[in-house]
């Protein structure tokens, strides 16, 4: 069955500290991979996303991603966390034969704290 | 160039009323995508309509259904609600689907409350 996981619900960290949210997928067919910010009462708004090469992205914000096949892993990160990264992250896989549909995980909600 | 538009942005509904929702795509994409998402399910897929036709649809009861106009714009509409319906729905659109740039842009979403 098609899934992604996020592992961790809440994560809570310092300002100016590093970030790293894990998501993990099972998808059949050759995935595309994406990651998602969705501030409170917002839409979601693309952060990065992985088709095919080099397996390290760059986002917006000054995010990156990187795609490990062998561990069916896309973890975001992100060197220093800034007071406006607080919102909710999702993970999400796509394939080329899926027009329109991507599979959300549950989302990780990040606190930072002052 | 401006982005997705969803009306309306709040609504109030009972059980046993039906709702319609809009959605105006970004200019040019042709492809609009409808998405349910709840505190206990996430984000759900409901269907996807590519140049007027259902191309993909998820896996919600009839009374989910949706279309699309010549001009892109879409609808969905929900009968008989049923205090499950209680969701954001977000209307998400894209070139083509996602199927070439992979990209969905999503609009902020139209909060359905079901008393």
């Amino acid at each position: 069955a098609q899934s992604v996981t996020q592992p961790d619900i809440h994560i809570t960290v310092s300002e100016g500290a590093s970030l790293e949210l894990r998501c993990n997928y099972s998808y059949g067919a050759t995935p595309y991979l994406f990651w998602y910010v969705q501030s409170p009462g917002q839409g979601l708004q693309l952060l990065l996303k992985y088709f095919s090469g080099d397996t390290l992205v760059q986002g917006i914000k000054g995010f990156e991603a990187e795609f490990k096949r062998s561990q069916s892993s896309f973890n975001l990160r992100k060197p220093s966390v800034h007071w406006s990264d607080a919102a909710e992250y999702f993970c999400a896989v796509g394939a080329l034969s899926n027009t329109g549909k991507l599979i959300f995980g549950q989302g990780t909600t990040l606190q930072v704290k002052p | 160039k401006a982005g997705v538009t969803q009306t309306p942005r709040y609504l109030i509904k009972t059980r046993g009323q039906q709702v319609t929702l809009s959605c105006s795509p970004i200019s040019g994409h042709r492809s609009v995508s409808w998405y349910q998402q709840t505190p206990g399910q996430g984000l759900q897929f409901l269907f996807e309509y590519f140049s007027e036709t259902q191309r993909n649809k998820g896996n919600f009861p009839g009374r989910f259904s949706g279309r699309q106009f010549s001009n892109s714009r879409s609808e969905m509409n929900v009968s008989t609600l049923e205090l499950g319906d209680s969701a954001l729905y977000l209307c998400a659109s894209s070139l083509d689907g996602g199927a070439g740039t992979g990209e969905l842009f999503f609009g902020e979403g139209s909060r359905l409350t079901v008393l």
